[in-house]
């Protein structure tokens, strides 16, 4: 199973929206609702912040948000602050319990 | 709260094996299952495999089918990954996270804070 593609990284100054795309195929994306997002910031666990394409949990900021087209989903991050700088991954359920992350993407606030 | 807590770094020699034990709070273990990913040194998350606390199903990435055994024991909420023929590049941060398959929904919610293991000759 290949990892999902991600952009290396993106960048966007406090106030504005950034989005982060993770290209799968028909096998996992595209095929199940089962896309997630997470946020990694180094030295500590991954924190969830997005499930089943565009659910957030509960206690992640509204500005948080997903969705999907095709076999490419994405995230959204609106009013940019400081504290969103981190490492995001995607991962996707790719069927049989078996799951794939994305490559990860470092999101750089200016 | 939900909480997963990890054992301590190891440091292996090439061609041994690691068990890292995941031991949960908080929650009704058997209600999810246990996912376990890895991050080595400048890379990115790569899922190892899952196992369902309620039956013992497991799942392996191919990558790791033939190295890797995924066990829990209910009686403590704990689960463990054992990894073998240890090389250096299995030198990384081993993580478990609680998983939920069912009801239409998907999702890893809780994460262990993640076991350095260094693999050296």
């Amino acid at each position: 199973q290949s990892a999902l593609t991600q952009p290396a990284s993106v960048s966007g100054s406090p106030g504005q929206s950034i989005t982060i795309s993770c290209t799968g195929t028909s096998a996992d994306v595209g095929g199940y609702n089962y896309v997630s997002w997470y946020q990694h910031h180094p030295g500590k666990p991954p924190q969830l912040v997005i499930y089943d394409v565009r659910k957030r949990p509960s206690g992640v900021s509204s500005r948080f948000s997903g969705s999907r087209s095709g076999n490419t989903a994405s995230l959204t991050v609106s009013r940019l602050q400081a504290e969103d700088e981190a490492d995001y991954y995607c991962s996707s359920y790719t069927g049989t319990h078996k799951l794939v992350f994305g490559g990860g993407t470092k999101l750089t606030v200016l | 709260q939900v909480q997963l807590v990890q054992s301590g770094a190891e440091v292996k020699k090439t061609g041994a094996s690691v068990t890292v034990s995941c031991m949960t709070s908080g929650y009704t273990f058997t209600t999810y299952g246990v996912t376990w990913v890895r991050q080595a040194p400048g890379q990115g998350l790569e899922w190892m495999g899952m196992i369902s606390a309620t039956n013992g199903y497991t799942s392996y990435a191919l990558k790791y089918q033939d190295r890797v055994t995924l066990t829990t024991d209910t009686s403590t909420s704990t689960a463990y990954m054992q990894l073998r023929s240890l090389t250096s590049a299995d030198t990384a941060v081993y993580y478990c996270a609680r998983d939920y398959y069912g009801s239409g929904s998907f999702r890893i919610d809780s994460w262990g804070q993640g076991t350095l293991v260094t693999v050296s000759s």
